[in-house]
């Protein structure tokens, strides 16, 4: 059973700072590693994806990193906004097409 | 183009009956996947249609049960409700015709069970 460990499970950031938020994975049979963004009474959003043929991937503030011989990977948001605060999801392929969550990562950025 | 539809948006419903929720997917996407997430659990997979086809099953009791139509729309249902059925149910879409192509959520289903 493949087991997704996301930490921290809160996180208070200031306005500018920088937030982080990890996850580790047992085992993957596919290489596909997204996170998702949810806010309250929503459904959660698709945030970035990386697929480990890289090591990072980057888009606007928000980066992926990868680290594949740990089983290891990790948001970064850059200048966090308060418009940021939501809570945070990783996955990781539970198989073709589902997915493994991680328990979520609730971000408050203060202003 | 439309996201991933789902209704109704809340249900209350009592402890025995059952309950059908609908989600019609994004245009083109052939891949429905359903989830349950509750803030016990987080989000657990219930279930994936493909073609119309199970494709993949998660650890749920059979109560849960889902089928896909031709047009992809998909249907889940829930046969004697119990408390604990009570989570916000979500549907994702993707094309489907790769590995673990983008999975696009919609807003979910509130099922409160009395």
């Amino acid at each position: 059973q493949q087991q997704v460990k996301q930490s921290p499970q809160s996180l208070i950031v200031q306005k500018g700072g920088i937030s982080i938020i990890n996850c580790a994975y047992e085992n993957t049979a596919f290489d596909y590693f997204p996170w998702y963004q949810q806010f309250p009474g929503k459904g959660p959003a698709l945030l970035i994806a990386i697929r480990p043929d890289v090591s990072e991937k980057k888009e606007g503030r928000f980066t992926i990193s990868f680290n594949k011989s740990a089983k290891q990977f990790s948001l970064h948001i850059m200048d966090s906004q308060p418009g940021d605060s939501a809570t945070y999801f990783c996955a990781a392929p539970r198989g073709a097409n589902n997915l493994f969550f991680g328990t979520g990562t609730r971000l408050t950025v203060i202003p | 183009k439309a996201g991933v539809t789902q209704t109704p948006r809340y249900l209350i419903k009592t402890r025995g009956q059952q309950v059908t929720l609908s989600c019609s997917p994004i245009s083109g996407h052939r891949s429905v996947s359903w989830y349950q997430q509750t803030p016990g659990q987080g989000l657990q997979f219930l279930f994936e249609y493909f073609s119309e086809t199970q494709r993949n099953k998660g650890n749920f009791p059979g109560r849960f049960s889902g089928r896909q139509f031709s047009n992809s729309r998909s249907e889940m249902n829930v046969s004697t409700l119990e408390l604990g059925d009570s989570a916000l149910y979500l549907c994702a879409s993707s094309w489907g015709d790769t590995l673990n192509t983008e999975a696009f959520f919609g807003q979910g289903t509130r099922l409160t069970v009395v």
